[in-house]
């Protein structure tokens, strides 16, 4: 089945950097590839997401990139803030079914 | 409009007792999905509804647990003789339909003592 690994497990940040984390996946078959933010205490929540036939997705402050044949993609935050602050969980699923979850990375942002 | 709510917010119960979660997913979805969170752990697909097909049970860890959804819409998960190892975060999501974007729950948070 998939295996997603996830790196790395804690990253910090100052301000205004830009912050990137990475992701492989196993099996080819994935083609749904989404990132989650998770506050302390609450749901994960979408932040962005790519599919298999683009190779890079942007919204304002956030873009991933996706690499099918080498089977990664990466988030990358830039001019970060501490509202930033947060778990970031990569997934992949093959038609968007079920996910399977990275580890996460716990992203800090120091004001 | 509401978003994906589960009951109860908070479970404690004792080893060997069985506990049901329910799970209200957003009106009009078709794919409902549990997920477990272990203490600083990422999620850990357990199963999958999508309309009146099948469920995907590839992720139940054992046969103590179990999920249905009656309906199309509410989704019940009932673990049988629970087990310390059971405590977690249990996460509901639905979506519109398969491969769109999945909406979380707040969670049950389950401890088993």
């Amino acid at each position: 089945g998939e295996n997603v690994e996830q790196h790395p497990s804690t990253l910090s940040v100052q301000e205004g950097d830009s912050a990137v984390i990475k992701c492989t996946y196993s099996d080819s078959a994935s083609n749904y590839f989404p990132w989650y933010k998770q506050e302390l205490g609450k749901r994960p929540q979408l932040i962005i997401d790519i599919r298999s036939n683009v190779g890079e997705k942007k919204d304002q402050r956030i873009a991933v990139t996706l690499n099918k044949t080498a089977k990664h993609f990466s988030l990358h935050i830039t001019e970060t803030q501490p509202e930033d602050s947060a778990v970031y969980f990569c997934a992949a699923s093959e038609y968007g079914n079920k996910l399977v979850f990275g580890a996460g990375t716990i992203l800090r942002v120091k004001s | 409009g509401a978003g994906v709510s589960q009951s109860p917010s908070n479970k404690v119960t004792e080893k060997g007792k069985d506990v049901e979660l329910r799970c209200d997913p957003i009106s009009g979805h078709t794919a409902l999905y549990w997920y477990r969170q272990s203490l600083g752990q990422g999620l850990e697909f357990l199963i999958y509804f999508q309309g009146n097909s099948a469920p995907d049970k590839s992720g139940l860890p054992s046969d103590r647990f179990s999920a249905e959804r009656t309906g199309g819409s509410v989704s019940t998960l009932t673990i049988q003789r629970t087990q310390q190892e059971d405590s977690a975060v249990y996460l509901c999501a639905s979506s519109q339909a398969r491969g769109n974007e999945q909406f979380f729950g707040p969670g049950t948070r389950l401890t088993v003592l």
